[in-house]
């Protein structure tokens, strides 16, 4: 299927823990980001990264870190979870800076 | 920064009537809007976008006007059907990727 995909589109960790979400993208595109959308739907950039390079760093806590291997992959670590991170986190990939972007199903995170 | 505001928050029709959204952005060097439709539990679809050298445009239904003076821009939805119930978000951007999205639009069509 031709898609943005991420997993794992639930997890579930008690505060304090590290955890990783990974996003492939196979439409050949250039540019990859991290949207955060928090419990009232709001959707907020956090990264982009275009030919691996990151370009976009939002005001996001450095306990986030993105890292992209290749074009079509754009992973998120995230170290020392807090209650406040529970949000769905969605990634998403175009062609070019100045397109729209392809979200893939998001990963709902639950801090408890 | 850009900063997107979206109106209005909630927005019921009655299925066939057309359905309004409107968005103002601050940066007037914006030059790229789209929309996006969120169903629940599912991921934000690109729906429809205009680029700033453009006033407005039509893709069936849908279509989305820009007023670059006044810095706003909406979204039309005709003929509306209950399948357009959803959440729908406008975004702006001037350059590099950094969309700037509304606060969203809960859409409810009643039949």
């Amino acid at each position: 299927d031709t898609a943005v995909s991420q997993t794992p589109k639930y997890l579930v960790t008690q505060m304090g823990n590290d955890k990783s979400i990974k996003c492939e993208q196979n439409l050949g595109h250039d540019t990859m980001y991290w949207y955060k959308q928090d419990s009232k739907k709001f959707l907020k950039i956090m990264f982009s990264y275009n030919n691996k390079e990151l370009i976009i760093n939002e005001t996001v806590p450095n306990r986030f870190s993105p890292k992209s291997p290749d074009k079509a992959h754009l992973n998120l670590h995230i170290n020392s979870l807090e209650l406040g991170d529970s949000a769905v986190y969605f990634c998403a990939s175009s062609q070019g800076t100045d397109r729209g972007a392809f979200f893939g199903q998001g990963t709902r995170l639950t801090v408890v | 920064g850009e900063n997107v505001e979206q109106h209005p928050s909630t927005l019921s029709v009655q299925e066939g009537d057309s359905a309004v959204i409107k968005c103002t952005y601050s940066d007037s060097a914006s030059n790229y809007f789209p929309w996006y439709k969120q169903e629940l539990g599912k991921r934000p679809q690109l729906i429809i976008d205009i680029r700033s050298n453009v006033g407005e445009k039509k893709d069936q239904r849908i279509a989305v006007t820009l007023n670059k003076t006044a810095t706003h821009f909406s979204l039309h939805i005709t003929e509306t059907q209950p399948e357009d119930s959803a959440v729908y978000f406008c975004a702006a951007s001037k350059s590099w990727g950094k969309l700037q999205f509304g606060a969203g639009t809960q859409v409810v069509v009643t039949p």
